[in-house]
């Protein structure tokens, strides 16, 4: 069976950058690689995803392993408002098999 | 924006009552999806739909089904809601298959007594 693994929590201090791992261990060559947070009482929202190359955009950088095996999601400067749960996932025959999520701490 | 619409942000039932939970896009998506998140499990997959009518068993269908008679509607139906059921239930679309961004709406609190 497909399987995401991530750390159950992690603390980071404001202003400073935050490296979110997560393991894909079954993933395939054609899957993408995808990450989503959610912040209190609302639904998942959309970060960032990937293939095989690094990727960014204006609210995180994605690097993936080159075996794919596992990714990180880099959250270059950490404010109060990105305490959230993150999830990562890849995708499957329109399944995307998700990660339990990371509770990310950002302490002031 | 796109707008993922779920019908009711909580709900009550009782034991071996029939629950229907709606969900609804504004973003013409071919593809939507309903998950169960608890605790320490994440999200889990439940049932999705491709397209009209058409609909693909997810992780956890045991005790669900889904109904897609128009392209922006997508209905959970708990035929007999137990008390493990008691969840909280999320909706997403997204435009083509999981490789797609997947929107979600806002979810729905169930608890069943």
């Amino acid at each position: 069976d497909a399987k995401t693994t991530q750390p159950n929590s992690m603390e980071s201090n404001e202003e400073e950058p935050v490296h979110l791992p997560c393991n894909h261990s079954t993933i395939s060559g054609t899957d993408y690689i995808h990450w989503y947070r959610q912040l209190p009482s609302q639904g998942p929202e959309y970060v960032i995803h990937g293939l095989t190359s690094n990727v960014n955009n204006r609210m995180a950088s994605l690097a993936i392993a080159e075996d794919r095996k596992s990714s990180t999601l880099i959250l270059h400067r950490a404010t109060l408002r990105d305490a959230a749960v993150y999830y990562c996932g890849g995708d499957s025959n329109y399944q995307l098999i998700w990660g339990a999520g990371t509770k990310l701490i950002i302490k002031p | 924006d796109v707008k993922v619409t779920q019908s009711s942000r909580y709900l009550v039932k009782r034991t071996g009552e029939k629950v229907f939970l709606e969900c609804v896009q504004d973003m013409d998506h071919e593809n939507m999806f309903w998950y169960r998140q608890d605790p320490g499990l994440g999200l889990r997959l439940i049932y999705f739909s491709y397209d009209v009518k058409m609909k693909e068993k997810g992780d956890i269908p045991e005790g669900y089904s889904v109904s897609r008679e128009k392209k922006e509607r997508f209905s959970l139906i708990l035929e007999s809601a137990s008390t493990n059921q008691t969840s909280m239930y999320l909706c997403a679309s997204s435009l083509r298959g999981a490789s797609g961004i997947q929107y979600f709406g806002a979810g729905t609190r169930l608890s069943v007594l």
